[in-house]
């Protein structure tokens, strides 16, 4: 069946250092992926997303890398601080779904 | 910022009871949406609900569950008689165009549910 998940369910990372959060989905026809945070108490909050007709995107201090071939997602924070701290949850969902399949989420735990 | 509440923050009831979550979606969205997050599992999707009817229904949203959109700015998840397993976090979202990759979703801050 399908599936969205993660590779690691922590990462802690030394602040200002680069962090890459990995991600495998396994439903080839997903054609629309998305990166939330949810921090301790919250809804998930939206990061950056892309389409399947792109391999790269490119936001503030964060970059979604897809590599359709072997159905891998990455979230790539740059400089990473303090309030970077939080769950990453990387997401999926094909064109005409309503619904967003999430994965089992990244624990990203920056250290001082 | 717009954004979506949902109250109550936190609710306890009893085995069998009927609960009811409320959501106000950002006022301009149309598209609403109920997730649910048992504690330190992924976030999963219950149902999505568009011009008064549900487009779109997981397998988890059985019979026990049901939506709602009362009037202009309330939308309601009920569960008619909660079981132990119901308890999590239900998360409400809404977005402006439908599907997700027509726009980004939002989503509130959620309800926990706990279930004795």
């Amino acid at each position: 069946g399908e599936s969205v998940g993660l590779h690691l369910p922590t990462l802690s990372v030394q602040e200002g250092d680069n962090s890459i959060i990995n991600c495998a989905y396994s439903n080839s026809a997903s054609d629309y992926f998305i990166w939330y945070k949810q921090e301790s108490g919250k809804g998930p909050q939206f990061i950056i997303d892309i389409r399947s007709n792109m391999d790269k995107r490119q936001g503030q201090r964060v970059t979604v890398l897809l590599n359709k071939t072997v159905k891998h997602l990455s979230l790539q924070i740059a400089a990473t601080q303090p309030g970077d701290s939080a769950v990453y949850f990387c997401a999926e969902s094909r064109s005409n779904d309503y619904k967003l399949s999430f994965g089992a989420g990244t624990t990203v735990t920056v250290r001082a | 910022e717009p954004e979506v509440t949902q109250t109550p923050s936190h609710q306890v009831t009893q085995m069998g009871q009927e609960v009811i979550l409320r959501c106000v979606p950002i006022s301009n969205h149309l598209y609403f949406y109920w997730y649910r997050q048992i504690l330190g599992q992924k976030v999963e999707f219950l149902v999505s609900f568009y011009n008064n009817e549900i487009s779109e229904k997981s397998e988890i949203f059985d019979d026990q569950f049901s939506v709602e959109r009362p009037d202009g700015s309330n939308f309601t998840l009920k569960i008619r008689s909660t079981k132990l397993e119901d308890s999590a976090m239900y998360f409400c979202a809404s977005n402006l165009q439908g599907t997700p990759g027509t726009g980004e979703l939002f989503f509130g801050e959620g309800s926990r549910l706990t279930v004795l």
